[in-house]
């Protein structure tokens, strides 16, 4: 069965340092993953998304995670964090060709000045 | 980007009442509908699928008696939570799916139940 781990249930770090976000997946199949972000009192929003191709996948507001197999992780960083990247994260995985998104149990971003 | 609303963001029930919860996508048409239940501290779980005028599909230990949805048309689906009880507070969410494409997701509506 897929599950997917995020290690850390929250992240502080101070304005313009950089910033990875762990994620860690298990699954017998071929994976897409996933990142998604939550603002208070919105939906979550695709940050960005590893099909197939390029391991390193670049996604919105100067996100980027890349895909290890080997190890079955699929961090999101990004170098230089601003106060409006502090949300939740979340990480997904489905297995491919499934709609079916399993999620981990996110990550609050704390960006402090 | 896509715009998903949901009614009530907050709703606040009797032990033994029923609610009802509904999920607009407000300018495209959703093909497939998603319903998750996130309790806190914990991931959003799926708890099943529906297409536009089929019966809904339930992940295993989903009561389908209990969750009810009715995805009746494009653009509108809904859960009702019949009977609800303490243990069925949660933040629910729909997902609604266009086409072969994107998942959008609700703001979801978050259920106490007394």
């Amino acid at each position: 069965a897929q599950s997917v781990t995020q290690l850390d249930s929250q992240v502080p770090v101070f304005e313009e340092a950089p910033v990875e976000l762990r994620c860690n997946y298990s699954s017998s199949v071929s994976v897409y993953l996933f990142w998604y972000v939550q603002y208070p009192n919105q939906g979550l929003q695709l940050l960005l998304k590893y099909l197939s191709g390029s391991t390193l996948v670049k996604g919105i507001n100067g996100f980027e995670a890349e895909f290890n197999k080997s190890q079955t992780s699929f961090h999101l960083r990004k170098p230089s964090v601003h106060i409006s990247d502090t949300a939740e994260y979340f990480c997904a995985v489905s297995e491919g060709g499934s709609y079916k998104l399993i999620f981990g149990s996110g990550t609050r971003l704390l960006v402090r000045p | 980007g896509a715009v998903v609303s949901q009614h009530p963001s907050w709703v606040i029930c009797k032990s033994g009442t029923s609610v009802k919860i509904e999920c607009r996508s407000l300018d495209f048409q959703a093909t497939t509908m998603f319903w998750y239940r996130q309790f806190p501290k914990q991931s959003l779980m799926l708890m099943a699928t529906s297409n536009e005028g089929s019966k809904a599909t339930y992940e295993q230990g989903v009561e389908k008696d209990k969750f009810l949805i009715n995805h009746a048309s494009l653009t509108l689906s809904t859960l009702t939570v019949t009977s609800a009880h303490p243990e069925d507070s949660s933040f629910y969410i729909c997902s609604p799916r266009r086409g072969t494409d994107t998942q959008y997701f609700g703001p979801g509506t978050r259920l106490t139940v007394l």
